[in-house]
Parts: structure tokens; sequence; C-alpha cells
């Protein structure tokens, strides 16, 4: 199975920062990667497909970037609903596995 | 409106069987993909199982050792997912997904949880 790990684990950060995480591949993937953000209680929500193509009706200080086996997450100026879990996926093999999350929290 | 919407989910003994059933509405069944995935409680996410659009290619987690049958019908717009020999390390909330080939994961479910336990 490919194997995905993001970094950091969690991180705190104040509204209007910038931030970014990391995905990385333990073989390459292309561009096969996905990002998700995830808040309590409720289903993931698709934020990035194709490594950086924004989903419809996402705020467009989500980007994604990268190829082969490293990928970035970044959220350009930090709002108080992002505040939330956020996992990479892949989808180039038969086992579509995720990244084990990053959880961001308010500073 | 896109709607998925999971049923079957319970407590059941270790050993034990159970079907979960997934919904969907507001958009062309066979046009799409569909997934399981879980999230122990406190976890991440897992990956559970793929069909295509047709049914006719279906993967699993290498994980579930075989005791796990993904199946789809389109007259009834319904996902399915045949758990066997169920383990306390199944525990979790079962969603379904769906997703254009290509894309990523895009409709969701609430979640059903599933909770194996004596």
């Amino acid at each position: 199975d490919i194997q995905m790990t993001q970094s950091p684990s969690s991180l705190s950060a104040s509204v209007g920062d910038r931030v970014t995480i990391t995905c990385r591949a333990s073989q390459s993937i292309s561009k096969y990667l996905n990002w998700y953000q995830q808040k309590p209680g409720t289903a993931p929500k698709l934020l990035i497909y194709a490594a950086s193509s924004l989903q419809g009706g996402v705020p467009s200080r989500f980007s994604g970037s990268g190829s082969g086996t490293d990928f970035t997450l970044t959220i350009s100026t930090l709002q108080p609903e992002d505040f939330a879990t956020y996992y990479c996926q892949q989808t180039f093999s038969k086992s579509r596995t995720f990244g084990q999350g990053t959880k961001v929290e308010i500073k | 409106e896109v709607q998925l919407v999971e049923s079957g989910g319970g407590l059941v003994q270790p050993g034990g069987s159970l079907r979960l059933s997934c919904v969907v509405s507001g958009f062309t069944f066979s046009d799409y993909e569909m997934n399981w995935v879980r999230q122990a409680p406190g976890k991440g996410l897992e990956w559970v199982s793929y069909i295509s659009s047709s049914g006719t290619t279906i993967y699993y987690a290498d994980s579930l050792q075989g005791r796990f049958t993904i199946s789809r019908d389109s007259a009834e717009n319904s996902l399915y997912l045949q758990m066997n020999s169920l383990r306390a390390e199944d525990t979790a909330i079962y969603y379904c997904a769906s997703h254009k080939w290509g894309a990523g994961f895009a409709y969701w479910g609430q979640g059903t949880l599933v909770t194996v336990s004596s």
C-alpha cells in the first residue's frame, strides 16, 4: 500500500495567518491527490482534487500544489471557520489511502 | 439536492454480521464511483472499499482480510456493505462517499455508527 504522511500532525495558528500543510507519499502518485476538511461530528468535505484543482464552492484562500511524492495545502489567510482537521488522500493505487490528518487549532 | 443516507449500523457482538446501506438521490447514481470510508472514535479516516460506476471493478483495504463485500443496485440507487466476522477494531462511523472517475470524493453521507462489543 502507498503510505501518506502528513506534517505537522497539529498546529496552532491565528486568524489571518498563512497556513501550510504537507503530505508526502511513499511512492510517486503523479497528481492523484485530494485534500479534505473535517469538523467535529460532520462528514469530510472535499477542498482540492487532482493536487491543485479547487472543488466548486470552496473559497479561493485554499490552494494545493505538488506532484509525484510531495504535496502542499495552503490556506492563504486563515478564517475562524477554517479551524478543523485536514486530510490528504491518494487515489493513484487501488487502495485509496488517507494521511493521518493535521489538526489546525486556534492559537 | 444531493443526498447520501446511510443506515444499518448498530451494536453487534464480535464475530457477528451487519449490512450497511447507502441510498443516494440528487445525482445520476450510475455515473458515479462509490466508496465506503470509516472513522474509528477519535481517529482518522480509513478508506474501506471501492466499486466502479458499472459495478465491475471492486477494491478493498488489505486490512479487511476478505470479511467485507461491497455491492450496488442501480435500480434502488443504493450502495451496500456486507460486513462479516466483525471485530472490536471494526468499531467506527461508516461513511459512503461518491465521486466521478479521477476526481475526489465530492459527496458524503452523514455516517452510520457500527459498534462491535460483547
